[in-house]
C-alpha cells in the first residue's frame, strides 16, 4: 500500500524563526514527484514547493527548502524567517504513477500556527 | 489566467436529499479530479478524468456518488442519498498535461465546496 505520514498533527514557531516539518511516504517505485501543499483557511491548496524523486538536489523556493532523503524515504519541509501568512495547513504529497498517469497521495497534514 | 472554479462554496442538505457540485478547470488542462477532505484530514482522491474519460474511480462509493465530464471541459459530481458522513470539502483540481510527466508538474485547485449534511 501507498501511504503518506506526517508525524507532527500540530506544530508553532515564533515569527522570524525556522521550523522543520516531516513526512515519511511508503513506495516501491524509483521515478516519482514530491510536493507540499499549504491550505490556509480559505481552503485554497497552494502548491509550496516540488522535488523530482531522480534529482539528489534538494529543492528551495525562497524561504522554503526540502531536505529530500529517498532511500529512507524522507521528504521534510524547513520554513525560514516565518511569517504570520505561513499559517496554515500543510500537506506532503507524492505523484506515484499509475498507469501512464500519475496519482496525488495525501498525507494527514500538519497544522502550523506562527505566532508574533 | 482563471483559476479552478467551484459552485456553490457551501452547501447545507439534510440525510438521504441529493448534491451536485460542479467544477470548471482551468482552461485547456486535461485532466481533472475530484477529492473529498473530511475536517482534519488530508483529501482523499474520489475520481480523475483525463479529457471526457474516466482514468481511476477505485475510491468512488458508486452507490451514491456519480461524476461526468462533458466534452471534456467542467465536470458534476453527485451524491444521491446523502449521508451524514459524506460532510466534508469537496476539491476539484486540474492538471494541463496529461500522462505522468504531467502531473508531476502539480495540480491546481479549486476553493472547495463544503458540504454539511444534517
Amino acid at each position: 500500500a501507498q501511504t503518506v505520514t506526517q508525524s507532527q498533527p500540530e506544530m508553532s514557531v515564533q515569527e522570524a524563526e525556522t521550523v522543520t516539518l516531516s513526512c515519511t511516504y511508503d513506495t516501491s517505485e524509483s521515478n516519482y514527484y514530491l510536493f507540499w501543499y499549504k491550505q490556509p483557511p480559505s481552503r485554497q491548496m497552494i502548491l509550496v514547493i516540488r522535488q523530482e524523486a531522480y534529482k539528489q538536489q534538494n529543492a528551495t523556493e525562497n524561504r522554503f527548502s526540502v531536505n529530500f532523503q529517498k532511500a529512507a524515504k524522507s521528504f521534510s519541509l524547513k520554513i525560514s524567517d516565518s511569517q504570520l501568512g505561513d499559517t496554515a495547513m500543510y500537506f506532503c504529497a507524492p505523484v506515484l504513477q499509475a498507469g501512464n498517469t500519475g496519482k496525488l497521495i495525501f498525507g494527514q497534514g500538519t497544522t502550523l500556527q506562527v505566532k508574533p | 489566467e482563471a483559476g479552478v472554479a467551484q459552485s456553490p462554496r457551501y452547501k447545507i442538505i439534510e440525510k438521504r436529499q441529493s448534491v451536485a457540485f460542479w467544477c470548471n478547470p482551468i482552461s485547456g488542462h486535461a485532466t481533472l479530479y475530484w477529492y473529498q477532505q473530511i475536517l482534519g484530514q488530508g483529501p482523499k482522491l474520489l475520481i480523475q478524468f483525463q479529457n471526457n474519460g474516466v482514468v481511476d474511480d477505485s475510491q468512488l462509493p458508486k452507490d451514491r456518488f456519480s461524476a461526468e465530464r462533458l466534452k471534456g471541459v467542467d465536470s458534476t459530481l453527485k451524491i444521491q442519498p446523502a449521508k451524514l458522513e459524506d460532510s466534508a470539502v469537496y476539491l476539484c483540481a486540474s492538471s494541463l498535461v496529461s500522462g505522468f510527466i504531467g502531473t508531476g508538474y502539480g495540480y491546481t485547485f479549486g476553493s472547495g465546496t463544503r458540504l454539511t449534511v444534517v
